[in-house]
């Protein structure tokens, strides 16, 4: 079975600095899918970013992008120049290429301070 | 347009007691899921369903049931509430192929 696994159950960053969030994940798939979803005081799930096992570059919006190391089965996230806003928990999750199913780690709550 | 939309968005139930919650969606999709948040345990699989009439058993199924009569609604059911049962609980859903998931805002439920 499928598990991701979030080590840092939670992180501070200062305001207008880089944090780093970190994601491993265990699967005997070679195609598969992941995501990073931010879970604000609102409780909202929002997707931040998604990446396709199979594409080599790693994904990026705005702020955010992600290091996919695929043979060390490692997916980070990576928030450029916090704000406030960022202020919540991060969930990364796992889907395998077909599958129904989304796989989510325990989540980490990131603190921005200012 | 409104998404995934859950109701109702907060509850409160005694040892026993059954309830449905509903969640509906505007955006014609196939699959729906039904998680449980819980504190230090991210999101668990309670049920899904991939079609109108339809469903399958998640990670953590054990006294719920749940109903897809219609394509936009699916529906989670505790027939006896249980304390163990209190929770957040989310709805998803999301069209076939690559697309992510879209959650609805969720239902704090408590059971005392």
């Amino acid at each position: 079975a499928q598990t991701v696994t979030q080590s840092q159950p939670e992180m501070s960053v200062q305001e207008a600095e880089t944090v780093t969030l970190s994601c491993t994940y265990d699967t005997s798939e070679s195609d598969y899918y992941l995501f990073w979803y931010k879970q604000p005081p609102s409780r909202q799930m929002i997707l931040v970013i998604r990446q396709e096992a199979y594409k080599q570059q790693n994904a990026t919006e705005n702020r955010f992008s992600v290091n996919f190391q695929k043979a060390a089965k490692s997916f980070s996230l990576k928030i450029s120049d916090s704000q406030l806003g960022d202020a919540a928990m991060y969930f990364c999750a796992y889907r395998r290429l077909g599958g129904n199913k989304l796989v989510f780690g325990a989540g980490t709550i990131l603190r921005v301070k200012s | 347009n409104a998404g995934v939309t859950q109701t109702p968005k907060f509850r409160v139930l005694k040892t026993g007691q059954s309830m449905t919650l509903l969640c509906a969606q505007d955006m014609n999709h196939e699959y729906m899921y039904w998680y449980r948040q819980d504190p230090g345990m991210g999101l668990r699989l309670i049920h899904y369903s991939v079609g109108e009439g339809t469903t399958a058993k998640g990670e953590v199924p054990d006294g719920y049931n749940v109903s897809r009569l219609k394509k936009q609604n699916f529906l989670l059911g505790l027939e006896s509430a249980a304390p163990s049962q209190t929770s957040v609980y989310f709805c998803a859903s999301r069209i076939q192929g690559r697309q992510p998931q879209h959650f609805g805002d969720g239902t704090r439920l408590s059971i005392l």
